[in-house]
C-alpha cells in the first residue's frame, strides 16, 4: 500500500507565526485529505485536495500530485490551531493516514 | 446537519471483559467506517461498510472484534475478550459514498486495565 510521511513530527509556534506542514506520499493518488484533530480528539476535515491549491480562512493547502507531496500552510497562528494535523491518501480502497504533525501554539 | 454520533464517549474495562460501541452516521451516508487510533498514531481502518455489506475488514482482528450494520444505518463494534493492547480511541466515520469526503465522530476512548 501507499506510504504517507509527514514532517515535521512536532511544531511549537508563537501566536501570530506562520508555518508549513508537509505530506509526502509514495504513489500517485486521486485524492488527498487534510484533517485537524483537536485536543479533545475530534477529527475535523480541513481540505479535500487531489491537486492544486485551496484556501479556507487562515489555512491553505497545495497538492503537487506529479511530485507526490502536499503542503498545509497556517498563517497568523492562533492557540485554537493547536492539535495534530493529519494527511490521508486512498490506498487499496481505504484511507492511509500519516503519523501526523503535533502543533502547539503558545500565547 | 447533525454529525456522526458515537457512544459511549469513554469506557474503562478489565482485560478479558467485553465491550460494545455504537455509531450513528450522517443521514443519507451509505458508507460507514470504524477506525482504531492508538496514542501517537494516525487512525487505522478496521472495517468499512457499504450500506449493510462489508467492503473491507482485512485489518479487523476477527478472533476478538466483530461489527455489524444490520439495517444499513447504525453500526456496532464489539470486542470480546478485550486485551490491554486494545486501549485506543475508536472512531466512526461516514461518507456519502466511498469516493467522497469522510466525516468523523467524536470517538470512544477505551482503556483496558
Amino acid at each position: 500500500g501507499i506510504q504517507v510521511e509527514q514532517s515535521p513530527p512536532d511544531l511549537i509556534l508563537q501566536e501570530g507565526a506562520n508555518s508549513t506542514l508537509r505530506c509526502n506520499f509514495s504513489d500517485s493518488v486521486n485524492n488527498l485529505q487534510w484533517f485537524h484533530q483537536n485536543p479533545w480528539g475530534q477529527l475535523i476535515n480541513l481540505f479535500y485536495i487531489p491537486s492544486g491549491t485551496k484556501q479556507n480562512g487562515r489555512l491553505s493547502a497545495t497538492t503537487v500530485a506529479t511530485e507526490r507531496y502536499s503542503l498545509l500552510y497556517i498563517s497568523s497562528s492562533q492557540t485554537t490551531d493547536s492539535g495534530v494535523y493529519f494527511c490521508a491518501c486512498p490506498s487499496v480502497g481505504k484511507l492511509q493516514f500519516g503519523a501526523g504533525t503535533q502543533v502547539v501554539v503558545t500565547p | 446537519e447533525a454529525g456522526v454520533a458515537q457512544s459511549p464517549r469513554y469506557k474503562i474495562i478489565e482485560k478479558r471483559q467485553s465491550v460494545a460501541f455504537w455509531c450513528n452516521p450522517i443521514s443519507g451516508h451509505a458508507t460507514l467506517y470504524w477506525y482504531q487510533q492508538i496514542l501517537g498514531q494516525g487512525p487505522k481502518l478496521l472495517i468499512q461498510f457499504q450500506n449493510n455489506g462489508v467492503v473491507d475488514d482485512s485489518q479487523l482482528p476477527k478472533d476478538r472484534f466483530s461489527a455489524e450494520r444490520l439495517k444499513g444505518v447504525d453500526s456496532t463494534l464489539k470486542i470480546q475478550p478485550a486485551k490491554l493492547e486494545d486501549s485506543a480511541v475508536y472512531l466512526c466515520a461516514s461518507s456519502f459514498n466511498s469516493q467522497e469526503t469522510q466525516y468523523f465522530g467524536p470517538g470512544t476512548r477505551l482503556l483496558v486495565l
